[in-house]
Order: C-alpha cells, then structure tokens, then sequence
C-alpha cells in the first residue's frame, strides 16, 4: 500500500496569502495518478485537481498542482475566504487507493 | 444531472451488520467505478474499496478484507456497501463516490456502532 503523507498538518495564514500545501507518497505514484480534494465541515470532499496538476470542472485558477518525483504540491495562490477547509491528497495510481492524512488551512 | 443519494443515518449494536445504499442517477450507471470512503468523527478519510458497476469486480482496502461487501443492483441504480462484525470504532459517516478520481459524491450516511 502507497502511504502519503500530508505537512503540515496546519497551516495558519491570511486571507489574500499563500499557501503550499505538500503530499510525500512512500512510493513511485503511477503516471501521476494523484489528486487534491477540499472538504468543508459537514460537506462531503470536492474534487480540485486530477492527474496532479490538471483542474476539474468549475475549479478557479488560484488552485494549482505539481509533482516533482514522488513530492506533490497544492498551491493556492492567493486564500479567498472560502479556501479555508482541509485539503487531501489522493494516489490512484494502484489498484489500492490511499488518502493523505489531511492539511487544515485555517485564518491566522 | 448526477447524483448519488444516501440513507441519513443508521444505529446499530456491535457485532451486528450494516448495508448501507447509495442510489445513482443522472448518468450511466454502469461506466462509472463506485467508491466507499469513510471518515470518523474529526478524523480524515479512509478509502475502503471500489467496485465496478458493470462487471461487479470489486477491490477492499486490506483492513476491510472479510468483513465488507460491495454489491449493485443494476436494475435500480444502486450500489450498497455492507459492514459486519460492527465495532465502535466503525462508527463514522460512509460516502459513495463515483469514478476515478472521485468527482461526484453522496451526502453520507452517519453509521453509529453503540451498545
């Protein structure tokens, strides 16, 4: 099984700031097979990026991805106040899913 | 357009089973993997295993292995996810999603595992 591990666990920032979220897989993810969900309290997960860097449907431009080996970056360019939620990474790269531990991008 | 529809909540005893549904419509049925992931309350989520709705070939994440089952009726669009040997700590809220990666999901369904 792929582990991923997810740091940080929090991020405290501002609105309008940064933010760059990491996801490490223990292994070679296939192909990238990797992709970012949002999930707000009470609300199911919401699928951000696919194929570790392509957008889904309706997702804005702040929202980007990237790999470098088996290290994948979220990045928010700049945090709207909507942004603030927790984040996962996901391999789908193997028959065996896994999700990441999850980030909480909270307002400092 | 596409929606996958869950039961609201279950309550069961441990050592009893739960099959929970999630009835999809608003898109073919069967072209689409189904997920099961569950999340704990305050935890993270938990992926526990697909199934194809149109060969009924199913994946369990390992720790689930002989204890869960996926199934689908076709006929009625749905797909269900059945946990015995209930435990405490299988209390959490279980959500379907469709595809690969999961761009669609239900609501969840809240399972309470309580003597």
């Amino acid at each position: 099984e792929i582990v991923l591990t997810q740091s940080p666990g929090t991020l405290s920032l501002s609105p309008g700031e940064r933010a760059t979220l990491s996801c490490r897989a223990s292994q070679s993810v296939r192909s990238p097979y990797l992709a970012w969900y949002q999930q707000k309290p009470g609300q199911a997960p919401r699928l951000l990026i696919y194929g570790a860097s392509s957008r889904a449907t309706g997702i804005p431009d702040r929202f980007s991805g990237s790999v470098s080996g088996a290290d994948f970056t979220l990045t928010i360019s700049r945090l709207e106040p909507e942004d603030f939620a927790v984040y996962y990474c996901q391999q789908y790269g193997s028959s065996l899913l896994t999700f990441g531990g999850g980030t909480r991008v909270e307002i400092k | 357009q596409v929606q996958l529809v869950q039961s609201a909540a279950e309550v069961k005893k441990p050592g009893a089973s739960v099959k929970v549904p999630c009835k999809a419509s608003g898109y073919n049925f069967t072209a689409f993997f189904i997920h099961w992931v569950r999340q704990a309350p305050g935890q993270g989520l938990e992926w526990m295993g697909w199934m194809s709705p149109s060969s009924g070939d199913t994946k369990y994440a390992q720790r689930f292995q002989g204890r869960v089952s996926m199934t689908r009726d076709t006929s009625i669009t749905t797909a269900y996810m059945e946990l015995t040997r209930l435990r405490s700590d299988d209390t959490a809220v279980y959500f379907c999603a469709r595809g690969t990666p999961s761009g669609w999901w239900g609501q969840g369904t809240l399972v309470s595992v309580s003597s």
